[in-house]
């Protein structure tokens, strides 16, 4: 089966710090990946996806950054962290068209 | 690109009734379409999908039912329950291109 391991759970950051938040993926190659920011009480907005090693697709323009330097391990950086950071970060893996969105369980990200 | 509207964005029901969501997409190549559950601090997890070729898929409580032509689809959930409260996402996909709706917070009242 198919699992995606985010970590830290949360994590408290201060404002200009900078950020590495890692996925790691369990089960049949070739993924494609997703990072989503949640805001409290919202929906999930699509920050980068890839459909492969070194391939990535930015859908919002900010400061945030990720990589993908091997087939089932999706970094998503930043050098200096805003209050408007803040939410709630999954990571997502989908193999093959037609197929379901499989979530991690998420890391809680709160900016002081 | 695809968009996807979702109806209502709040929902209260007794426990016991049914509740229906809807959402309406607008790329008439999207031929998969998910919904999920997310609970309060958890992530989102699958319940129920649809394919294109099919107009209809049931799961004990839990229905979803596709109109192609029209372009929308509904989810259904019969005989409520409290643990039935949570924010309800619909999706619509076609190859790697995944847009989700903004939410339905369905809150079953005992």
């Amino acid at each position: 089966s198919q699992t995606i391991h985010q970590w830290p759970a949360t994590l408290v950051q201060p404002v200009g710090s900078p950020l590495s938040l890692e996925c790691t993926v369990e089960g049949t190659s070739n993924p494609n990946l997703y990072w989503y920011r949640q805001a409290a009480g919202r929906g999930l907005q699509l920050l980068f996806y890839s459909v492969g090693i070194g391939q990535i697709s930015s859908e919002v323009p900010q400061n945030l950054s990720a990589s993908r330097p091997q087939d089932r391990q999706f970094i998503l950086s930043s050098k200096k962290l805003l209050l408007s950071d803040s939410g709630f970060y999954l990571c997502a893996g989908e193999w093959g068209g037609n197929q379901p969105q499989h979530f991690g369980d998420g890391t809680r990200l709160s900016i002081l | 690109g695809e968009n996807v509207e979702q109806h209502p964005s709040t929902l209260s029901v007794q426990e016991g009734d049914s509740a229906v969501i809807k959402c309406t997409y607008s790329d008439s190549a999207s031929n998969y379409f998910p919904w999920y559950k997310q609970e309060l601090g958890k992530r989102p997890q699958l319940i129920i999908d649809i394919r294109s070729n099919v107009g209809e898929k049931k799961d004990q409580r839990i229905a979803v039912t596709l109109n192609k032509t029209a372009k929308h689809f509904s989810l259904h959930i019969t005989e409520t329950q409290p643990e039935d409260s949570a924010v309800y996402f619909c999706a619509a996909s076609y190859g790697q291109n995944f847009v989700f709706g903004p939410g339905t917070r369905l809150s079953v009242l005992p």
